[in-house]
């Protein structure tokens, strides 16, 4: 059992460049999310999924796209890279939306903008 | 717009003490308060996960409280190891399975 997977590991972008950081869960929980993690700050929220089909903004959405056309994967796409959007990003998921149940989480993709 | 702050922001401490971490919260209507462990380079593990209506769960050598009336939460450690060197998250669950989180304490342990 995988859990939740994310790739690439490591990235480095250009400014201006775009890409797909994916994510990919095997246990067919509900609810996927990304979050991103800056030196000093908590982990902040920037889009989730309660299910494919369905997606939202969270705290920092600006910059960010997503989808969510099946159950198992939840890619988060930079359109245009900022040297702002340099940080840890991570992917989430929960079984079941409004449970009190454990969030799993991926190794995390380190993304550097210069 | 709730906040998590913990404290402290570092933590240094012999092995075999008894340890608390520190997390308080600003918006007591809360799902649920989760803590996690971060080790270098990697992802977030889940170690306890206390529901709303609950005052304490326990895990092994770990403990975690919450008083929702005073936003606060603590993670005791019990006679800690130096595997239990890591990064500590304290996070809000709110509705709709949102974490909000505190920006961690790092906690060394010294054999």
């Amino acid at each position: 059992n995988a859990g939740v997977t994310q790739t690439p590991k490591f990235q480095v972008l250009k400014t201006g460049q775009s890409m797909t950081l994916q994510c990919a869960q095997d246990m067919n929980h509900e609810y996927m999310s990304w979050y991103r993690q800056d030196p000093g700050m908590g982990l902040r929220l920037i889009h989730y999924s309660v299910g494919a089909g369905i997606t939202d903004q969270g705290e920092v959405p600006n910059g960010y796209n997503v989808s969510r056309s099946t159950t198992e994967d939840f890619p988060l796409r930079l359109l245009s890279a900022a040297p702002s959007q340099t940080s840890v990003y991570f992917c989430a998921s929960n079984p079941r939306v409004n449970t009190n149940t454990e969030a799993f989480f991926g190794q995390g993709t380190r993304l550097t903008v210069v | 717009k709730q906040e998590v702050t913990q404290i402290p922001a570092a933590l240094s401490v012999p092995e075999g003490e008894n340890l608390v971490l520190n997390c308080s919260f600003t918006d007591s209507a809360i799902y649920n308060l989760q803590w996690f462990r971060q080790d270098p380079g990697k992802g977030l593990t889940s170690l306890l996960l206390i529901q709303s209506s609950q005052r304490e769960q326990t895990s092994g050598r770990l403990n975690a409280s919450l008083d929702k009336s005073s936003g606060r939460s603590t993670l005791y450690i019990a006679a800690s190891q130096p595997g239990d060197s890591a990064t500590y998250l304290c996070a809000v669950g709110e509705y709709g399975n949102k974490l909000v989180f505190g920006a961690g304490t790092i906690l060394r342990v010294k054999s």
